[in-house]
């Protein structure tokens, strides 16, 4: 199993650019979420999905959309970048076996700079 | 707003020697669970402790739960110079909240070999 694989690893936008963070997971898990990293800041939860079709708004949703159309894609799409997106994301994917009492599954990060 | 909070922020200590670190949060919980953090790369998993659980062992790791503090520990014993790493604690909710998870700003551990 590849586990949670995020793509770009690296990416550079100008502000007012848009573009897609891809998320993909290979282990059927219902749960997925995208989370930004700032220094002093920890993770913080930006949109999270339960399930195809069904999404949510976390801690810090705003600047930002997502869709789950299938169970392994969690996109998640920056509509017009700003300086303050510049950030570590985070995707993050959970076993369906019970909310409550199971791990995160993390990518490695796309490292986002917006000039 | 933060629900877990780390003490120390970084942590500097030799091969051998035990590292413990601290994380506080504010409300109920229904378990908190503990991750590391290479440089450069996703958060790994280490350790989940539910709310009716006073005390986790993993390996060379320890965990402790104070619900009535609020409060948890990570000890690490007989570091190594691998440790070298940033661990977050993370807090878990239950209801509806789908266990959505909360971090906190995360302690650096450096192990000097």
């Amino acid at each position: 199993n590849a586990g949670v694989t995020q793509t770009p690893k690296f990416q550079v936008l100008k502000t007012g650019q848009s573009m897609t963070l891809q998320c993909a997971q290979d282990m059927n898990h219902e749960y997925m979420s995208w989370y930004r990293q700032d220094p002093g800041m920890g993770l913080r939860l930006i949109h999270y999905s339960v399930g195809a079709g069904i999404t949510d708004q976390g801690e810090v949703p705003n600047g930002y959309n997502v869709s789950r159309s299938t169970t392994e894609d969690f996109p998640l799409r920056l509509l017009s970048a700003a300086p303050s997106q510049t950030s570590v994301y985070f995707c993050a994917s959970r076993d369906p076996g019970s909310y409550y009492n199971s791990p995160l599954h993390f990518g490695n990060g796309t490292r986002l700079t917006v000039t | 707003s933060q629900q877990g909070e780390e003490d120390p922020q970084a942590l500097s200590i030799q091969e051998g020697e035990n590292a413990t670190m601290n994380c506080s949060y504010k409300t109920s919980i229904n378990n908190l669970q503990w991750y590391r953090q290479n440089s450069g790369r996703g958060l790994v998993h280490l350790i989940l402790i539910r709310s009716n659980e006073r005390e986790k062992h993993s390996g060379r790791l320890r965990v402790t739960l104070d619900t009535s503090k609020k409060s948890s520990s990570l000890l690490i014993t007989a570091s190594r110079a691998a440790d070298t790493a940033s661990y977050f604690c993370a807090t878990g909710l239950g209801g509806t909240s789908y266990g959505k998870l909360t971090f906190g700003q995360g302690t650096i551990l450096t192990v000097h070999p």
